[in-house]
């Protein structure tokens, strides 16, 4: 049983550049959520997916955009790389609005 | 807007000691508050939640306190080990239909000495 699968764990950007980070949950499970996590300031919710089809901003959605592909999958983009978005990255999931949140174990991404 | 505050940022506890993280909260809306544990290069996972009709909750040698009026909850960790050194979160979220966001608070990185 996977749970939360997140692709890649590490990866080194250049300014400017773009890339996916991809997040897929084996629970059938209706919410996903994309958090940062930078040293004294916590997990910061990024976007969120309550159901299939509808994504929403978090707390620092700038510079970052989503598609929650299908039940099964919620991927995280960044168009234009920046270093302010040197961050470990957690995907995660809930069942539905309340309950446990289950996360996959992050994607560290460096912006040089 | 940070909505909720924990404290202390770290805390080195001997073995066998009482450990004590406490958090604050704003939105009197909040209805769910759970706490992390997180190891070292892994996600963070759920140790233990209360809802704000009770005010505590134990499991093993984890209790949350919880202060309704004063919009605090606390994580005391009995008969600390080392095996418990770890980064802890507390945070609280809306159960609604809208994807229960959970707003973490900033993390507390426990060392326990042997």
């Amino acid at each position: 049983n996977a749970g939360v699968t997140q692709t890649p764990k590490f990866q080194v950007l250049k300014t400017g550049q773009s890339m996916t980070l991809q997040c897929a949950q084996d629970m059938n499970h209706n919410s996903m959520y994309w958090y940062r996590q930078d040293p004294g300031m916590g997990l910061r919710l990024i976007y969120y997916s309550a159901s299939e089809g509808t994504t929403d901003k978090g707390e620092v959605p700038n510079g970052y955009n989503v598609s929650r592909l299908n039940k099964r999958e919620f991927s995280l983009r960044l168009e234009s790389a920046a270093p302010s978005q040197t961050s470990v990255y957690f995907c995660a999931s809930r069942l539905q609005g309340a309950g446990e949140l289950f996360f996959g174990e992050g994607s560290r991404l460096t912006v040089l | 807007q940070q909505q909720v505050k924990q404290s202390p940022q770290s805390l080195i506890v001997q073995k066998g000691g009482i450990s004590i993280i406490n958090c604050a909260y704003e939105n009197t809306a909040f209805d769910y508050f759970p706490w992390y544990q997180q190891f070292p290069g892994k996600g963070p996972a759920l140790l233990i939640a209360i809802r704000p009709d009770v005010s505590e909750k134990k499991e093993g040698r984890f209790t949350i306190s919880f202060n309704k009026s004063a919009k605090q909850f606390s994580l005391h960790i009995m008969d600390s080990q080392p095996g418990d050194s770890a980064t802890y979160f507390c945070a609280a979220s809306i159960a609604d239909n809208q994807g229960g966001k959970l707003i973490f608070g900033q993390g507390t990185e426990l060392s326990v000495k042997p």
